[in-house]
């Protein structure tokens, strides 16, 4: 079965500092794999995603994900964090590859809090 | 922000009622996606519809149910509503385009208290 374990529930860290936030994932074949924010009362937010070619994917504000295959891993980074960077992250793989119109559903991980302080 | 549009925004219903959430999608997506965010939990799939019909199904009960309209937005019904139904419900869409790689936009969701 598919799965994804992000194994930190909060992640603290300074302003200024560089910021992971941890991603495992479980599935078979070759993972589709993402990042969504959640800011509070919010919707997710799309972030970045792997999909196939450079194992360092770059996304939005700054963040960027490194594929690791024999880790099976997908971990978020930020070389440095903001305070603005609070919020909830979620990782997500989807479960079967594009079939043409079909997108798969998306497994999420249970989400990590991140934490920037001034 | 994306293009979704989710309503209500909230709602409060009491148990063994009947609830309707409506999602507009994305211009130029035609599938939509929903899934439910319990309270410290990462969503979880419920339904995918493509071109108005049902494509894949998450592990819930029949009294969840949806539809897809020729526009491509969708509803979601929930019929004789449980405490354990109380959740944030997200609404997703994606582009049709395979080459897209699929991303899943969201909207805001809609926060449902059954009580």
């Amino acid at each position: 079965a598919q799965s994804v374990a992000q194994p930190e529930d909060q992640v603290n860290v300074a302003e200024g500092n560089p910021l992971t936030v941890k991603c495992t994932y479980s599935v078979s074949g070759n993972p589709y794999l993402f990042w969504y924010v959640q800011y509070p009362n919010r919707g997710l937010q799309f972030l970045l995603k792997y999909i196939t070619g450079d194992n360092l994917v770059k996304g939005s504000y700054g963040f960027e994900a490194e594929f690791n295959k024999s880790q099976t891993s997908f971990h978020l980074k930020k070389p440095s964090a903001l305070v603005s960077d609070s919020a909830l992250y979620f990782c997500a793989v989807r479960d079967k590859a594009i079939v043409s119109g079909n997108t798969g559903k998306l497994i999420f991980g249970q989400g990590t809090t991140l934490q920037v302080k001034p | 922000e994306t293009g979704v549009t989710q309503s209500p925004t909230h709602l409060i219903k009491t148990r063994g009622q009947q609830v309707t959430l409506r999602c507009s999608s994305q211009s130029g997506h035609n599938t939509v996606s929903w899934y439910q965010q319990a309270l410290g939990q990462g969503p979880q799939f419920i339904f995918q519809y493509y071109r108005e019909e049902e494509n894949g199904r998450g592990n819930f009960p029949p009294r969840f149910s949806g539809l897809q309209f020729p526009n491509y937005s969708s509803e979601l019904n929930v019929n004789a509503l449980e405490l354990d139904d109380s959740a944030l419900y997200l609404c997703a869409s994606s582009p049709r385009a395979a080459g897209s790689g699929g991303t899943q936009y969201f909207g805001p969701g809609t926060r449902l208290l059954v009580l």
